[in-house]
């Protein structure tokens, strides 16, 4: 159990258009769902913590007009990056918190903007 | 502040033999979880093993084991008759027991497993 699937993996968009990943937990129901970023060769970063049915909450630095983050069911988790821009190219990874077990991780999408 | 650092950036194992890797952390708190999860190349970050810090029993979990040493902060990670899949970047992190909203991960550590 505890499995969190996140779509898609793979992502290339043009400069300027808007693309979005979702995060579901397919075995599990999730209240909340963190968003991470990771630059190559480093650490995550988390970027927001994502409530059903509220506002995301965002780290320090992210902006939340360009990264829109809707939490619309128990299950599904959607982080929309607006106007992307090449620097916005990275890996992104969702978790999503299983009662007592814990977080689990997606597999990650991997967004490249050119 | 809590922060986690992992002082290895990369190293290597030769196939079959013992390799330990390092992680201290940072905190005023007393009730936490610390992890360590591996990230092979496919990105997927998979959690290997969890120690409360109330615990004082080091966790296991086949041929991975802890050594927690919660007065040094310090929580290392030993890999046992290692193999060629366990080759991956390998984080630590830690979280409070009553927040699960942040999780503080460490820089990471590369493993690479000779054959």
């Amino acid at each position: 159990g505890a499995v969190v699937s996140q779509h898609p993996s793979r992502v290339i968009c043009k400069s300027g258009t808007s693309v979005k990943i979702e995060c579901r937990s397919l075995d599990f129901q999730a209240t909340t769902m963190f968003w991470y970023r990771q630059f190559p060769k480093q650490s995550l970063m988390l970027m927001a913590t994502s409530n059903e049915g509220s506002k995301a909450t965002y780290e320090q630095g992210v902006e939340k007009d360009k990264f829109l983050i809707n939490h619309a069911s128990l299950t599904l988790s959607t982080l929309t990056v607006t106007s992307a821009h090449p620097e916005d190219s990275s890996f992104y990874i969702c978790s999503a918190r299983a009662d007592s077990r814990g977080a689990f991780f997606g597999q990650g999408t991997r967004l490249t903007v050119v | 502040a809590q922060t986690v650092t992992q002082s290895q950036p990369e190293m290597s194992v030769q196939e079959a033999e013992t390799v330990t890797l390092s992680c201290t952390y940072d905190t005023s708190e007393s009730d936490y979880y610390l992890f360590w999860y591996k990230q092979p190349p496919s990105r997927q970050m998979i959690l290997v093993i969890r120690q409360e810090a109330y615990k004082q029993q080091n966790a296991t979990e086949n041929r991975f084991s802890v050594n927690f040493q919660k007065a040094a902060k310090s929580f290392s990670l030993k890999i046992s008759d290692s193999q060629l899949g366990d080759a991956a970047m390998y984080f630590c992190a830690y979280r409070l027991i009553y927040n699960f909203n942040k999780f503080y991960f460490g820089s990471g550590t590369k493993l690479n497993v000779k054959p």
